[in-house]
């Protein structure tokens, strides 16, 4: 089993619409969870963090966390062709020496 | 505040030459970070510092690959004899501390001819 999975994608969204990218992790005692977007040709950048089980909003953006279900999710309420992009599912070693473990990304699209 | 800088943005070498990329962390972040991530593909960890201890390289590809970090602050990722296939992005990402969020550089894209 991978430490992260994501679903490669492509998911196609039609614009003003919900998108939902899901993540599972392998590692039970990860603690810190986040998520990051790439644009084509640029590097992740941090959109959300999140650490308690539950729901987390900010903006348009709410991330959720079960920790007993080992799942992570990011929500995108009313998308725009802007959220177009790779979305990358982050979770840190319980153990081991690499903090963060990056699972492969979820490719966004949004359709106008 | 300063992002995490590297340079140069781009690099085209010969098959064979060394290559010596730069990151600049944000200042006072402790852990930093190089990746390596080719067309189409997820990031490739290939090895952290933080703070004063021995790094973990755990994730170098061969024994061409090093990397130093002068310091606590700059890191140059060293690639000797360089082959086709190292052709990729290099990215280095610094945090305040060894689990918390990561912020990444823009990257230099690495091209071996």
């Amino acid at each position: 089993q991978k430490e992260v999975e994501q679903n490669s994608g492509p998911l196609s969204v039609p614009e003003g619409a919900i998108a939902s990218l899901n993540c599972t992790y392998s590692d039970r005692g990860s603690q810190s969870f986040f998520w990051y977007r790439q644009y084509s040709g640029k590097s992740p950048e941090l959109i959300m963090s999140i650490y308690s089980n539950g729901d987390k909003e900010d903006g348009r953006f709410t991330a959720q966390l079960n920790k007993a279900s080992q799942y992570v999710s990011l929500l995108i309420r009313d998308s725009q062709p802007s959220d177009s992009a790779t979305y990358l599912c982050a979770v840190n070693r319980n153990s081991g020496n690499t903090p963060l473990v990056f699972g492969k990304g979820t490719r966004l699209s949004v359709i106008a | 505040g300063a992002g995490v800088s590297q340079s140069p943005s781009n690099k085209v070498t010969e098959k064979g030459k060394d290559v010596e990329l730069r990151c600049d962390p944000i200042s006072g972040h402790t852990a930093l970070y190089w990746y390596r991530q080719s067309l189409g593909q997820g990031l490739e960890f290939l090895i952290y510092f933080q703070g004063n201890s021995a790094p973990d390289k755990s994730g170098l590809p061969s024994d061409r690959f090093s990397a130093e970090r002068t310091g606590g602050s700059v890191s140059t990722l060293t690639i000797q004899r360089t082959q086709q296939e190292d052709s990729a992005v290099y990215l280095c990402a610094s945090s305040l501390y060894s689990l918390a969020e990561q912020y990444f550089g823009p990257g230099t894209r690495l091209t071996v001819t």
